[in-house]
């Protein structure tokens, strides 16, 4: 069983800038999330997908985008970095069920200067 | 909508000590609670969930939550700690309904003194 897998493991970025992050769903899964996790902090949601489509978002703003692949593969991408974009990025496989526990990447560190 | 509440940001303990890290959530629906451990420089790695059934769950590396649905809480144990269980941990809820988005807490640090 392949687990999730993200690149680049770090990035260093320049505000202003464009990034993009990808995420490689465990195998039987079809469901990707995408979390923002400042030091110290809980993951904070992004936005989910599901059938390639957006399924739910959280509270960021649309600078913050995503793709879903047919073979359920995943980017983000941050247009605009700004120095609070600095955080470390997860991306998280799961059936769609709602008890259905997340399978995590070991995240992107992303630092925006 | 649904939140969680991690009481302690961080949580020392000597080893071989009991530790007990709390949780309590609120939802207007039925829930699904997991915890999360997370070492450093990696992701989040599931240790234990409660979906139904036996309020007592009992997950990897020795850990065991109670879920109490008076209290709205789901708090994380473990007997007897290890230096190797200094770690962030992360509780999570997720609402029954078609809601398929846990929300996480801030999460709590455990820190194992020999």
């Amino acid at each position: 069983e392949t687990g999730v897998t993200q690149s680049p493991t770090h990035l260093i970025k320049t505000r202003g800038q464009q990034v993009t992050l990808r995420c490689s769903s465990q195998s039987g899964h079809n469901t990707v999330s995408w979390y923002q996790q400042a030091l110290g902090q809980g993951p904070q949601f992004i936005f989910q997908y599901y059938r390639e489509e957006e399924n739910g978002r959280g509270n960021f703003p649309p600078r913050f985008s995503g793709l879903q692949f047919p073979n359920y593969s995943s980017e983000l991408n941050v247009n605009a970095l700004e120095l609070d974009d600095s955080a470390l990025y997860l991306c998280a496989s799961s059936s769609r069920q709602d008890n259905s526990p997340l399978h995590f990447g070991n995240g992107t560190r992303l630092t925006v200067t | 909508a649904q939140s969680v509440t991690q009481l302690d940001s961080q949580v020392p303990v000597f080893e071989e000590a009991p530790v007990e890290l709390r949780c309590n959530y609120s939802s207007s629906v039925s829930v699904y609670l997991f915890w999360y451990v997370q070492y450093p420089n990696q992701g989040l790695q599931l240790l234990l969930k409660y979906l139904s059934g036996s309020t007592l769950v009992k997950g990897i590396n020795g850990f065991e939550a109670e879920f109490n649905k008076s209290q709205t809480s789901f708090h994380l144990r473990k007997p007897s700690v290890h230096i190797s269980d200094t770690a962030e941990y992360f509780c999570a809820v997720s609402s029954g309904g078609g809601s398929y988005i846990p929300t996480f807490g801030r999460g709590t640090s455990l820190i194992v003194h020999p």
